[in-house]
């Protein structure tokens, strides 16, 4: 089946510095990715959306310049948290689409960030 | 904006047992329904996903059912076991891209 690698899993980091979280999609070609967040205690919320060859969509009260997509080949997107603070510390997690399959989405198994 | 929420938030019980899950949304204009289990610092794992025509989908021991127009889903876990200790989430799409998720149901199974 579709497999969703993402790196790394879990990453400390000092506040001011900028951490790059990967999204490859191994087996197949995702045009689509998609960016999820997870604040403990809380749920999985979409925090944009991830086009090859294109800017991103990012959802509301999502700040661009903060979390920088790239999606620059049709099986990897890049997630850059700038200038982290101890408030972006939580779950990241990406998500793909398999275009051989009508409904298959993968997801990525996480990277738990905490910024110190 | 499409709400969903999970009862209980947390539930144990003794292995053996058979369970229910719940998950209510508040948008039925949905395009699928999906289920997934979620283990401690680890990824989504799809277990059923039901689209906005269907009313239930089976696999193994799990039984998911979907009433659009009530806004309700549930996940029937027949005759539990220590490895189904999980988080249950339940995620909605509205257009076949974007899911809400709920924040998720935390099962144990006691052996």
């Amino acid at each position: 089946g579709a497999v969703v690698s993402q790196h790394p899993s879990w990453v400390i980091c000092k506040s001011g510095t900028s951490v790059k979280i990967e999204c490859r999609s191994l087996d197949f070609q995702a045009t689509t990715m998609f960016w999820y967040r997870q604040f403990p205690k809380q749920s999985l919320m979409l925090m944009a959306t991830s086009n090859e060859g294109s800017k991103a969509t990012y959802e509301q009260g999502v700040e661009k310049d903060k979390f920088l997509i790239n999606h620059a080949s049709l099986t990897l997107s890049t997630l850059t948290v700038t200038s982290a603070h101890p408030e972006d510390s939580s779950f990241y997690i990406c998500s793909a689409r398999d275009q051989r399959a009508i409904y298959g989405y993968t997801f990525g198994s996480g990277t738990r960030l905490t910024v110190v | 904006k499409q709400e969903v929420t999970q009862i209980p938030a947390a539930l144990s019980v003794p292995e053996g047992e058979n369970l229910v899950l719940n998950c209510s949304f508040t948008d039925s204009a949905i395009y699928n329904l999906q289920w997934f289990r979620q283990d401690p610092g680890k990824g989504l794992t799809s277990l059923l996903l039901i689209q906005s025509s269907q009313r239930e989908q089976t696999s193994g021991r799990l039984n998911a059912s979907l009433d659009k127009s009530s806004g309700r889903s549930t996940l029937y876990i027949a005759a539990s076991q220590p490895g189904d200790s999980a988080t249950y989430l339940c995620a909605v799409s509205v257009t076949g891209n974007q899911f809400y998720f709920g924040t998720g149901t935390s099962l144990t199974v006691i052996p």
